[in-house]
C-alpha cells in the first residue's frame, strides 16, 4: 500500500539540539497526525492537524500542515534524551474513510 | 484514564498453534483497528470494525481472523502461525470521521 515520504530516515543529534522531519505525498490529505513509538512501546499521539496551514505546539513541539495539503512537517526543541524514539507521521483523506497512510518513520538518537 | 489495553503484552508460541490476542478500551469509540508492525517498519492495517460492521484488508492473509463481541473488546486469531507472522500487533480506536487512532501498548508475538 502507499506509505507517505518521511525524511530524514534517522537522525543523531545533540542534546539541547533543535529538530525537524518533514512527510510529503503526491496526494491530499485532511488530516495530519504525529506519533511518536517508543521500543516495545505503541505508538502515542503527539499531534493532530486538521487544516491546511494550521500550526499547533504540544511543549516543545510544533507541527504544520502544508498550505498544499501534501505535507507536514514536525519540530522539536531543546532536544533531551527522552526524545528518543521514532517518529511516525500518518494522513488521513475522506476517501479511504477513517484509514491512516503511515510514514516510512524518522528513527531519532539524542547524544546527552 | 481512558485508554486501550493489550493483553498478554508478550506471546510466545509455537509454529502451527493458533493463538488469540486481546485488545480492550475505555474509550467507547465506534472504530477498532488491528495492526501488525514489523522491525521499526510502519504498522499495516490487518483489518477494523465499525462497530460491528467487519472490513478486511485486500493483503491480510485468511490465517488471520478477527471478533469484536461488544463495544470494548476485540480479538486477533492467529490460526495458524508460520514463522513470517512474528511481529508487534497493534491494536487501536477511534471515533467515526475523526483521524486521531490511539493506540494500545502492543503485543510482541514470537513464533517458535
Amino acid at each position: 500500500g502507499q506509505q507517505l515520504n518521511q525524511s530524514p530516515q534517522s537522525m543523531f543529534i545533540q542534546e539541547g539540539e533543535d529538530v525537524s522531519m518533514n512527510c510529503t505525498s503526491s496526494s491530499i490529505f485532511n488530516t495530519w497526525l504525529w506519533y511518536k513509538q517508543d521500543p516495545g512501546e505503541g505508538p502515542v499521539l503527539l499531534i493532530a492537524l486538521y487544516k491546511a496551514g494550521e500550526l499547533t505546539s504540544n511543549g516543545r513541539l510544533t507541527a504544520q500542515f502544508g498550505i498544499t495539503r501534501k505535507d507536514s512537517f514536525l519540530n522539536i526543541s531543546a532536544s533531551i534524551p527522552s526524545d528518543v524514539g521514532i517518529y511516525f507521521c500518518a494522513g488521513q483523506k475522506k476517501s479511504s474513510g477513517d484509514k491512516l497512510t503511515f510514514g516510512t518513520g524518522t528513527r531519532l538518537a539524542v547524544r546527552p | 484514564d481512558a485508554m486501550v489495553i493489550q493483553n498478554p503484552r508478550y506471546q510466545v508460541t509455537q509454529f502451527g498453534k493458533p493463538v488469540t490476542l486481546s485488545c480492550s478500551q475505555t474509550l467507547n469509540h465506534n472504530v477498532m483497528y488491528w495492526y501488525q508492525q514489523k522491525s521499526s517498519q510502519a504498522p499495516k492495517l490487518l483489518f477494523h470494525y465499525y462497530d460491528k460492521d467487519f472490513n478486511n484488508e485486500a493483503d491480510t492473509p485468511d490465517n488471520f481472523q478477527s471478533r469484536r463481541p461488544n463495544t470494548s473488546f476485540c480479538f486477533l486469531d492467529i490460526r495458524s502461525p508460520g514463522l513470517g507472522d512474528a511481529a508487534m500487533y497493534l491494536c487501536a480506536t477511534s471515533r467515526v470521521d475523526r483521524g486521531e487512532q490511539f493506540f494500545g501498548p502492543g503485543t510482541r508475538l514470537t513464533v517458535l
